[in-house]
């Protein structure tokens, strides 16, 4: 079956820290990979994607690499900012059976200043 | 980009009442809609998959009864909690999808549905 296991939380940090997520997936085929990140009150916002094997998705300083290898598409940041508290949601899609999504259990991070 | 909307943003109801809460794609068409259920500090649950113009296809352990989706058009779907009880307090989210399988889904904001 599909299903995605991410890091659980929550994580805090200080401000300028380095971050990393870790995710790892169980998918039929070849999933695309995606991280969301939902902010206090909102709906979820795509932060970044990935479609196939050994692809990196980036956005904001945020990175992950669809490793198939190790099934795996941890996020990192070099260096985080207050403005990055939220909550991240790993997920993927599997491209032969619909748009189902799946979600792991999500990560809270809080940056301290 | 594209833009999903829901209202109302917060509700709160006496039990026994029903309460609908609209998803809009408002400058897109959406193939699929979803709603998902989110708990406090927890992921989504997928409750329904929606296809305009076609019954919804609900999750397992969602009551179709209790959840009605009614996906009327290419830009509105409607979730209405029937009977609410206080057990259906709850973050309701909507998204939708444009074409094929491996698309990103646009998210609404949320509904917080809150059951006295």
């Amino acid at each position: 079956g599909n299903s995605v296991t991410q890091m659980e939380g929550p994580v805090t940090l200080s401000e300028e820290a380095f971050l990393t997520i870790n995710c790892t997936y169980t998918a039929t085929g070849y999933p695309s990979l995606f991280w969301y990140v939902q902010y206090p009150g909102e709906g979820l916002q795509l932060l970044l994607k990935a479609t196939k094997a050994d692809d990196k998705g980036s956005n904001k300083g945020f990175e992950a690499t669809y490793r198939k290898e190790t099934t795996s598409f941890h996020l990192e940041k070099g260096s985080v900012q207050v403005s990055d508290s939220a909550v991240y949601f790993c997920a993927l899609t599997p491209r032969r059976t619909g748009n189902q999504f799946y979600f792991g259990t999500g990560t809270s991070l809080t940056v301290i200043p | 980009g594209a833009v999903v909307s829901q209202h109302p943003s917060w509700v709160i109801c006496k039990s026994g009442t029903s309460v609908k809460i609209e998803c809009r794609s408002l400058d897109f068409q959406a193939t699929t809609m979803f709603w998902y259920r989110q708990f406090p500090k927890q992921s989504l649950m997928l409750m329904a998959t929606s296809n305009e113009g076609s019954k919804a296809t609900y999750e397992q352990g969602v009551e179709k009864d209790k959840f009605l989706i009614n996906h009327a058009s290419l830009t509105l779907s409607t979730l209405t909690v029937t009977s609410a009880h206080p057990e259906d307090s709850s973050f309701y989210i909507c998204s939708a999808t444009q074409g094929d399988s491996y698309n990103e889904q646009f998210f609404g904001p949320g509904t917080r549905l809150t059951v006295l």
